[in-house]
């Protein structure tokens, strides 16, 4: 089993819906989690970071953590062409401040 | 968000020849820095851990004497890739942990590299 998992897509989703992407992780002790954005070609980006089970709302993104399932999820409103990129889950391990990673959801917004 | 810069952001060497890459926290300072590379349409791959004053920690399968890290200051780690072969060529990324609020990652926009 892999520490972090993500669905890796494509997503296609309809311009204006709602874009659901979600990552589950294996160390229960784990508590501070994050999603970047990464365009082709591009480096990632920090778009949320979510430390409490619940949900965390920044403008049109989302995050959700439970802890009890080991489940975070980000959900993108009113989804753009331009949010066409993939997501990538992050969970951070406190013994060498390294991320552990997924392997991305490429999401597609259709126009 | 907080800055990081990372330079050359491309650069084409010969084979045999060494590429230095520097990363740069613009307005916090990382005691701890990461560097990574890519490859098209590949997951990123950790290859070492800078910390700010000691030796870099690398990824298993990570040769320590190809890829020189040196983590001079708080807010500047370099990678230097010696006698570049054209396998090296891939997409290199920095990144930095801000401490506060919560070991935030940042990263650079990445030094694309081509070994001829």
């Amino acid at each position: 089993q892999k520490e972090v998992e993500q669905n890796s897509g494509p997503l296609s989703v309809p311009e204006g819906a709602i874009a659901s992407l979600n990552c589950t992780y294996s160390d229960r002790g784990s508590q501070s989690f994050f999603w970047y954005r990464q365009y082709s070609g591009k480096s990632p980006e920090l778009i949320m970071s979510i430390y409490s089970n619940g949900d965390k709302e920044d403008g049109r993104f989302t995050a959700q953590l439970n802890k009890a399932s080991q489940y975070v999820s980000l959900l993108i409103r009113d989804s753009q062409p331009s949010d066409s990129a993939t997501y990538l889950c992050a969970v951070f391990r406190d013994s060498n401040y390294q991320l552990i990673w997924g392997a991305g959801t490429k999401l597609i917004i259709k126009p | 968000g907080a800055v990081v810069s990372q330079h050359p952001s491309r650069v084409i060497c010969k084979s045999g020849t060494s590429v230095k890459i520097e990363c740069r926290s613009l307005d916090f300072q990382a005691t701890t820095m990461f560097w990574y590379r890519q490859f098209p349409k590949k997951s990123l791959m950790l290859m070492a851990t800078s910390n700010e004053g000691s030796k870099a920690t690398y990824e298993q399968g990570v040769e320590k004497d190809k890829f020189l890290i040196n983590h001079a200051s708080l807010t500047l780690s370099t990678l230097t890739v010696t006698s570049a072969h054209p396998e090296d060529s891939s997409f290199y990324i920095c990144s930095a942990n801000r401490r506060e609020p919560n070991y935030e990652q940042y990263f650079g926009p990445g030094t694309r590299l081509t070994v001829t």
